[in-house]
């Protein structure tokens, strides 16, 4: 039982590049959400997804895009990246809404945009 | 305590020592509340959490303190070790439905 798996772990892109983000959870999660972690600061909410077949913005949702491919698997994509979004990347799943579960974290993805 | 800007609140304690962790929450409509740890190069790890109908939740060598009135919420870890060196942070339910909000975090350092 993995938990929850990101991957790539390290990314460097060049401004412009676009890149997709994966993410997968094995323990039949109905939520995912995907944030960011900038230095020294707490983590942002960028999209999340309640259920399968559903997604919405977060607080930082701009330059971004999100698909929940299926109920297992919850992607993010940079479509024309910036040094403003470097950053580690988490991805999280929960059973249901956040309100009443904690989220389970997968380890990140590291993104340098130069 | 809460961060400001790229500076971590530091918590600095002795081997063997009882560690207090402090957060201030900011919506008196928020009704759900957890603590994570972070160790480097690793995501967040479930501590506990606590709903706002209690004061106080026990796990294993950790406590949570709610106080609703002044909106503040502590992780209290007794016999501090070394393993319990990373940073901590508190997240709350701001909106109802689907939205965690969390704290900058305090890194807590145990001496050995």
């Amino acid at each position: 039982n993995a938990g929850v798996t990101q991957t790539p772990k390290f990314q460097v892109l060049k401004t412009g590049q676009s890149m997709t983000l994966q993410c997968a959870q094995d323990m039949n999660h109905n939520s995912m959400y995907w944030y960011r972690q900038d230095p020294g600061m707490g983590l942002r909410l960028i999209y999340y997804s309640a259920s399968e077949g559903t997604t919405d913005k977060g607080e930082v949702p701009n330059g971004y895009n999100v698909s929940r491919l299926n109920k297992r698997e919850f992607s993010l994509r940079l479509e024309s990246a910036a040094p403003s979004q470097t950053s580690v990347y988490f991805c999280a799943s929960s059973p249901e809404r956040p309100t009443n579960s904690p989220l389970h974290f997968g380890n990140g993805t590291r993104l340098t945009v130069t | 305590g809460e961060s400001v800007g790229l500076h971590l609140p530091t918590l600095s304690v002795q081997e063997g020592d009882n560690s207090i962790i402090n957060c201030a929450y900011s919506n008196s409509a928020s009704d759900y509340f957890i603590w994570y740890k972070q160790e480097s190069g690793k995501g967040p790890q479930f501590i506990i959490d606590i709903r706002s109908n209690m004061d106080k939740r026990q796990g294993q060598r950790v406590t949570v303190l709610l106080n609703k009135t002044v909106k503040h919420l502590s992780l209290q870890i007794a016999a501090t070790q070394p393993g319990d060196s990373a940073v901590y942070f508190c997240a709350e339910n701001r909106r109802a439905g689907n939205m965690l909000t969390f704290g900058g975090g305090t890194r807590l350092m145990v001496k050995p």
